[in-house]
């Protein structure tokens, strides 16, 4: 158990949808990380926010969104489904806003299947 | 950031020692270099993070020569269970998000 916690760990919906994922930071981080990886793509950085504030943004699309809340939860929202975001969703968090390498830690994903 | 490249792939056996090299011409002087272990359907675990020279833990040791141009993993006597795909980053305190390559698959066979 690496402390992030991810909910749920399997989503199956139906393009068209919208569908919320969940992280839980690891205890005493305050950054959270989210990255996509598909099959063909890799792990792709989405976004990051630190104690509640969105830091760096990568490559995600505008149906996506995320916010971090006060309890520093984060959730990742995804609308208008399209097959091609079916993927396995991760979520990192660190202690420190920046990315150093060392302080990272990974959650188990969630693996969504758009149908 | 720096950019990184490494094998795709690579194959071994159960019990022999695997290296695998990473280039990073443009490395900077503020940049360290990390290597990361991910499994199928796992999150990518952190392994190792070095400057220069050597640093061994106890699951790995990671070599980087003078000119840190380049940075080798060594993994020694692997197993079956060490079939994953392993990263290697280049950051620095000041990066603001990692970014993550292709990796190299390490396939090891009984």
């Amino acid at each position: 158990d690496s402390g992030v916690t991810q909910t749920p760990k399997h989503l199956i919906t139906a393009t068209g949808q919208r569908v919320t994922l969940r992280c839980s930071p690891r205890s005493g981080d305050l950054s959270v990380y989210w990255y996509q990886q598909s099959l063909d793509q890799g792990l792709q950085f989405l976004i990051q926010y630190y104690n509640g504030e969105e830091r760096a943004k990568g490559n995600i699309l505008e149906r996506f969104s995320a916010q971090q809340f006060p309890d520093l939860h984060s959730e990742l929202n995804l609308s208008s489904l399209e097959l091609g975001d079916s993927a396995l969703y991760f979520c990192a968090s660190s202690v420190v806003d920046r990315a150093s390498g060392y302080g990272y830690t990974f959650g188990s994903g969630t693996r969504l299947t758009v149908v | 950031l720096a950019k990184t490249t490494q094998p795709i792939s690579m194959d071994s056996y159960e019990g022999q020692e695997v290296n695998i090299t990473c280039s990073h011409n443009n490395i900077a002087t503020n940049d360290y270099i990390t290597w990361y272990q991910q499994f199928p359907s796992q999150g990518p675990r952190f392994i190792i993070q070095g400057y220069k020279t050597k640093v061994t833990n106890e699951v790995a040791s990671l070599f980087i020569p003078a000119d840190r141009k380049s940075s080798t993993l060594s993994l020694p006597r692997v197993s079956l269970s060490d079939t994953a795909v392993y990263y290697c980053l280049v950051s620095s305190y000041n990066t603001d998000k990692l970014i993550f390559g292709t990796g190299t698959r390490l396939q090891v066979f009984p």
